[in-house]
């Protein structure tokens, strides 16, 4: 069965730099979520889409915007980027009728 | 917001033996609340979830109770095998009707002994 596609899968930035993180949900998936998690830490929800529109915001810094296009898939910008962003990104999709997320398998990104 | 609280953060069992895992949650608008496991470096990957209008549900080694009135809610493990070491994650959220992104307790490490 199909499953989440997440890319890249490691990145490694410096100080400052921007990052873009993709996620292409599960086929007639119509809800996408992404989740930060650090070392040793829980998933942080940081924000999700439903049908292209913001649906739900968590401790997304302002640094960072995603959005959905119209192909379901989604992207996660981050910019002037921390050492403290360095952690396991993980997108989650979901059919509206549905409740469970399945997640992807994550990008590991390094802040050096 | 939402708060979930899991307990204990370390969990040893001998294998065959039971696991117990409770989470308790503080927003009464929660109503979805699912279980996942988490191997070192994967993703997390859902063994159950329950459903408020349900009080108890059950699959194969796995079950889960829920109590609304108390806001908490438990995962059993039974006959514990070694592949059954992993951190487990309760969750909880509102669902319907929007797309609430999933509050996370902070884990049990659950260790298999063999």
């Amino acid at each position: 069965a199909a499953g989440v596609i997440q890319s890249p899968r490691h990145l490694i930035k410096e100080k400052r730099e921007t990052a873009t993180l993709k996620c292409y949900p599960i086929p007639r998936h119509d809800t996408v979520y992404w989740y930060q998690q650090g070392p040793g830490q829980d998933p942080q929800f940081l924000i999700s889409f439903y049908e292209k529109m913001q649906s739900d915001k968590g401790s997304i810094p302002d640094r960072f915007s995603a959005q959905q296009f119209s192909d379901y898939h989604s992207e996660l910008n981050m910019s002037s980027l921390e050492l403290g962003d360095s952690a396991l990104y993980f997108c989650a999709s979901r059919r509206e009728s549905q409740e469970t997320q399945y997640f992807g398998p994550g990008t590991r990104l390094l802040v050096l | 917001g939402e708060n979930v609280e899991q307990h204990p953060s370390t969990l040893s069992v001998q294998e065959g033996d039971s696991a117990v895992i409770k989470c308790t949650y503080s927003d009464s608008a929660s109503n979805y609340f699912p279980w996942y496991k988490q191997e070192l470096g994967k993703r997390p990957q859902l063994i159950i979830d329950i459903r408020s209008n349900v009080g108890e549900k059950k699959d194969q080694r796995i079950a889960v109770t829920l109590n609304k009135t108390a806001k908490h809610f438990s995962l059993h493990i039974t006959e514990t095998q070694p592949e059954d070491s992993a951190v487990y994650f309760c969750a909880a959220s509102r669902s319907g009707g929007g797309a609430d992104g999933l509050t996370f307790g902070k884990g049990t490490h659950l260790i298999i002994q063999p």
